[in-house]
C-alpha cells in the first residue's frame, strides 16, 4: 500500500520567516495530495491540495509543490504567524479507483516564535 | 465548505460497555465516509471505509467485530466500539467527501475523545 513519509516532525521558526515541510510517497498512481492544519485536539483543517496534473499552487501565503518523477511534494509558508503554530499533516491518495484513501505523513509541528 | 459534525464530542465510559458515535454531513450528501484513529502526537490511522448502504471496508488490523459501522442513510455513519477497553481509549474522527464539489476532498468532522476506564 501507501507510505508516505513526512519532515521535518518539528520546526521552528522565527514570525515572517518561510517554513518548509517535504513528504514523499510511494505508490506512483497517487494523484490527490492535501496538507491539513490541525490544533490540539481540533479537527484537520484542508489548507491547500494539489492534483498530479499540476506542478505547483499557491494560496495567499501559502503554496504547494509537487515532483511526479521523485514523488515528493512539499508545503511553503511564507511570513509565517504565530497564528500558523499547529501540527500540520502531508496526505497522499488514489482516487476514485483507489477508494479514495487517504494515507497521512507523521506530521510536523509548526512552532513559530516571536 | 462543507460542514460534518461527530457526536458526542466526548465520552467516558466503563470497560465493557459499548459507545456509539455519529458522524453527520450536514449540507451535503456523503455515500462515502471514512473512520480515522488518532493517538496522541501521532497522525492518524485510516480504520475503514464506511459505504451508504452496503458494507464497510476494514483497514488491515482493524477488527470488524469491534469496531461496528453503519451507514444507513447519505448523511450519517456510525462507529460503535463494542466492549470497550482502555486500550481503545483514542481520539476516533470521521471524514466525508463532497462529490458535488470536490470528489476528491476529505471533509473532517470535530472528533470524539473516548475514554474507557
Amino acid at each position: 500500500g501507501e507510505n508516505v513519509e513526512q519532515h521535518p516532525s518539528t520546526l521552528s521558526v522565527q514570525e515572517g520567516d518561510s517554513a518548509v515541510i517535504k513528504c514523499t510517497y510511494s505508490d506512483s498512481a497517487s494523484n490527490y495530495f492535501p496538507w491539513y492544519k490541525q490544533e490540539l485536539g481540533k479537527r484537520p483543517q484542508l489548507i491547500i491540495d494539489i492534483r498530479s496534473n499540476v506542478g505547483e499552487k499557491k494560496d495567499q501565503r501559502i503554496a504547494v509543490t509537487l515532483n511526479k518523477t521523485a514523488k515528493h511534494f512539499s508545503l511553503h509558508i511564507t511570513e509565517t504567524q504565530p497564528e500558523d503554530s499547529a501540527v500540520y499533516f502531508c496526505a497522499a491518495s488514489i482516487g476514485p479507483g483507489g477508494g479514495n484513501k487517504l494515507t497521512f505523513g507523521t506530521g510536523t509541528q509548526l512552532k513559530v516564535e516571536l | 465548505g462543507a460542514v460534518v459534525s461527530q457526536h458526542p464530542s466526548r465520552v467516558i465510559c466503563k470497560s465493557g460497555t459499548s459507545v456509539k458515535i455519529e458522524c453527520r454531513s450536514l449540507d451535503f450528501q456523503a455515500t462515502t465516509m471514512f473512520w480515522y484513529r488518532q493517538f496522541p502526537k501521532q497522525s492518524l490511522m485510516l480504520m475503514a471505509t464506511s459505504n451508504e448502504g452496503s458494507k464497510a471496508t476494514y483497514e488491515q488490523g482493524v477488527e470488524k467485530d469491534k469496531f461496528l459501522i453503519n451507514h444507513a442513510s447519505l448523511t450519517l455513519s456510525t462507529l460503535t466500539v463494542t466492549s470497550a477497553h482502555p486500550e481503545d481509549s483514542s481520539f476516533y474522527i470521521c471524514s466525508a467527501r463532497d462529490l458535488g464539489t470536490s470528489p476528491d476532498t476529505q471533509y473532517f468532522g470535530p472528533g470524539t475523545r473516548l475514554t474507557v476506564l
